[in-house]
C-alpha cells in the first residue's frame, strides 16, 4: 500500500509569516501533485513535479521534490488570508494510474 | 478554460436505491476517473478508465459499483443498491498524460446522500 503522510494536519498562523507542509512516503512516485481544495469543491491543481530535486515556484509558493522522489514540500511565503484551504499531495507511480492522496493540510492564515 | 462537470451536484436516497453520477470529462482527454471523498476522510481511488474498459480498480470498487462511457462525452458511475457508508462527495477526474506526469482535472463532486 502506497501511503502518504502529511504534516502538520492543521497549521493556523499570522499574515505574513511563512510556513511548510510535508508530504512523505515510503514509496518511489513517478510523479507528484499538488493540489488545493475549496470546502465542497473538487481539488484544483496547483503543481505537478516529476524529477528528483525538482524546485518549482509559483509566485509565493515553492515545491520541491525529494532527491528520491518519495517526498514533497510546499512552502509559502509571507502567507496571506487568500492562502487558506486545504491542501492536498498526491503521488502516481505511473504515468496514467491512480493518484494516492495524501490526508491534507488545513491552513488557516488570520488577517 | 476546460472543465470537467458533474450532475447532480447534490442526491439524496434511500438504502438500496440505485444511483447514477454523470460525469462530462474534458473532451480531449483520454483517462477518466472516479475517486471519493467521505466527510473529512481523504480523497480515495474507486477506478480509472481507459480505451472503454476500466485500468484499475480500488478494494472500494466492489460489484455494487460500474462504470461506463455510453457516448462520447458521457462518464457515469453506478452504485447498484447503495449503502449508509456510500455517503459521501464522488469526484470525477480526466488526464491527458504529458510529461510523464499524471495531471488530473477534478469536477466540483457529487455529493450523495444516502438515508
Amino acid at each position: 500500500t502506497q501511503l502518504l503522510e502529511q504534516s502538520p494536519q492543521f497549521l493556523s498562523i499570522q499574515e505574513g509569516e511563512n510556513l511548510t507542509v510535508y508530504c512523505n512516503s515510503s514509496s518511489v512516485f513517478s510523479s507528484l501533485q499538488w493540489y488545493r481544495q475549496e470546502p465542497g469543491e473538487g481539488p484544483v491543481l496547483l503543481v505537478t513535479v516529476v524529477t528528483g530535486g525538482e524546485v518549482k515556484k509559483l509566485k509565493r509558493l515553492t515545491f520541491q521534490f525529494g532527491d528520491a522522489r518519495k517526498d514533497s514540500s510546499l512552502h509559502i511565503t509571507a502567507a496571506q488570508p487568500g492562502d487558506t484551504g486545504l491542501y492536498l499531495c498526491a503521488g502516481s507511480r505511473t504515468n496514467a494510474g491512480k493518484s494516492t492522496f495524501g490526508d491534507g493540510t488545513t491552513l488557516t492564515v488570520k488577517p | 478554460e476546460p472543465e470537467v462537470t458533474q450532475t447532480p451536484s447534490h442526491q439524496v436516497t434511500q438504502m438500496g436505491q440505485e444511483v447514477i453520477l454523470r460525469c462530462v470529462p474534458i473532451s480531449n482527454h483520454l483517462y477518466f476517473y472516479w475517486y471519493r471523498q467521505i466527510l473529512g476522510q481523504k480523497v480515495e481511488f474507486l477506478v480509472s478508465f481507459y480505451n472503454n474498459e476500466i485500468s484499475e480498480k480500488s478494494e472500494i470498487f466492489d460489484d455494487q459499483f460500474s462504470v461506463e462511457r455510453p457516448d462520447g462525452s458521457n462518464f457515469t458511475l453506478k452504485i447498484r443498491s447503495t449503502k449508509l457508508e456510500d455517503s459521501a462527495m464522488y469526484f470525477c477526474a480526466s488526464s491527458l498524460i504529458t510529461s510523464g506526469a499524471n495531471v488530473l482535472t477534478f469536477g466540483a463532486g457529487s455529493r450523495l446522500t444516502v438515508l
